[in-house]
This record gives C-alpha cells, sequence and structure tokens, in this order.
C-alpha cells in the first residue's frame, strides 16, 4: 500500500525568501504524484503533478516540484514567496494499476511573514 | 457552475441524527471519492467508488456508507452521527490517470 509522510506540519517563512515544502512518499508500483494547495476557508486546487517525463515539474503560481525516485522524494519550491501564498499545503500519491487510490499527506502550513 | 458540487455546505446536527451529504459531478469521470479533513491530519479516505457497481471502503469507513446512484452522484450518509465526526467534508473526482478535482467541501458539525 502506498502512503505519503510530510515531515513539517508547519514552515514559517518570511517574504521573498525561498522555501521547500518536504515529501517523501512509499509505494511498491509506480506512482502519479500531486501538490494541492488549500487557502483558507476554500477547498483543494491543484499547483502541480508529475505522471511521467521529466521529473522537474512546474506548477501554477511560480511553484516547482522535483520527482526523486531514488530517494522517493517529491518536494515543492517556489524561490520567493509572497504573503499570498500562506495556504495548506498537501502531497498526495496514486499508485499505478487497478487500485488507483489516492492517498494524501498530513499537509504542511506554509505561513509567510512580511 | 462548478464541476463538482457539494451539498450542503454547512450542517450542523445533533448526535444521533442520521445525515447525507451529497455530491455531483459535472466532469464525466467514472471515479469518486469521499474525504474527511481534520486539523492536523490531512485528508483521509473514507470511500470511493470506481463505477456505479464498484464500491469500495477507504481508510475510515466505520460509522460511514455511501451510495452511487449515478455516474454523476455519490452520497455519503451518517447514519447516527456522533460528535468526533465533526469535519470537513470533500468529494472528489478522477478519471483515474490525471489529477483529482474536488467540490468546495461540506463543513458538518455534530453537537
Amino acid at each position: 500500500a502506498q502512503s505519503v509522510t510530510q515531515l513539517d506540519s508547519q514552515v514559517p517563512v518570511f517574504e521573498e525568501a525561498p522555501v521547500e515544502l518536504r515529501c517523501n512518499y512509499s509505494s511498491s508500483v509506480s506512482v502519479y504524484l500531486f501538490w494541492y494547495v488549500q487557502y483558507p476557508n476554500q477547498g483543494l486546487q491543484l499547483l502541480l503533478k508529475y505522471l511521467s517525463g521529466s521529473t522537474l515539474v512546474k506548477g501554477i503560481n511560480g511553484f516547482e516540484a522535483e520527482f526523486n525516485k531514488s530517494q522517493t522524494s517529491f518536494h515543492l519550491r517556489k524561490p520567493s514567496v509572497h504573503i499570498s501564498d500562506t495556504a495548506e499545503y498537501f502531497c498526495a500519491v496514486r499508485a499505478g494499476g487497478a487500485t488507483n487510490k489516492l492517498i494524501f499527506g498530513t499537509g504542511t502550513l506554509l505561513a509567510v511573514q512580511p | 457552475d462548478a464541476d463538482v458540487t457539494q451539498t450542503p455546505r454547512n450542517r450542523i446536527t445533533k448526535t444521533g441524527k442520521r445525515i447525507m451529504l451529497e455530491c455531483s459531478q459535472t466532469k464525466g469521470h467514472d471515479r469518486m471519492y469521499w474525504y474527511r479533513q481534520d486539523p492536523g491530519l490531512g485528508l483521509r479516505l473514507i470511500y470511493y467508488s470506481f463505477d456505479v457497481k464498484d464500491i469500495n471502503k477507504g481508510e475510515i469507513s466505520d460509522g460511514y456508507s455511501v451510495s452511487r446512484q449515478a455516474q454523476a452522484k455519490f452520497s455519503l450518509s451518517l447514519e447516527s452521527a456522533i460528535p468526533n465526526q465533526t469535519a470537513l467534508y470533500f468529494c472528489a473526482t478522477s478519471d483515474g490517470r490525471t489529477e483529482a478535482f474536488f467540490g468546495q467541501g461540506t463543513r458538518l458539525t455534530v453537537v
């Protein structure tokens, strides 16, 4: 069965600083990986996804993530954050094959301070 | 109109009451999911359905039941609500090849 670990429950950062939100997964089969963002009092919005191909994936709002199969990681990065990036970020994994469940990590709250 | 619509958006109910949360989608997807979100626990899968005749339990199905009335409709029921079912509930849909699409959520409070 697959699982997702987000190591940091909260990440405080100053505006215009770079940020990395960590995500590790476990799965015995090939995976598809996602990052979703949840702004306060809203639903989940897709930031980016890795399905196949290039391991560096670019998403919306200047975010990117790199799929590292050997380290089973899919860390999210942004070179310069804005106040408006304050939100909760969820990493998710879906295994290939018939089961195809989408499993989420526990989330990381990104708190951008002026 | 939203691709995935959840009703109601907010609900307060009493312990022991039966309640149904509804989800409908216009994406044409065959796969639908119900999750609950609790602070610090992320989203946990309650039930999922790959088509109208295929219903599966997720991680935390105890105390919940579902009905897939049509490809576009997937309802979640709490037969006898209890306070620890107070949470934010999300419905999602997927074609199984790309990302999942989420509704806006239903905030349920059991008092």
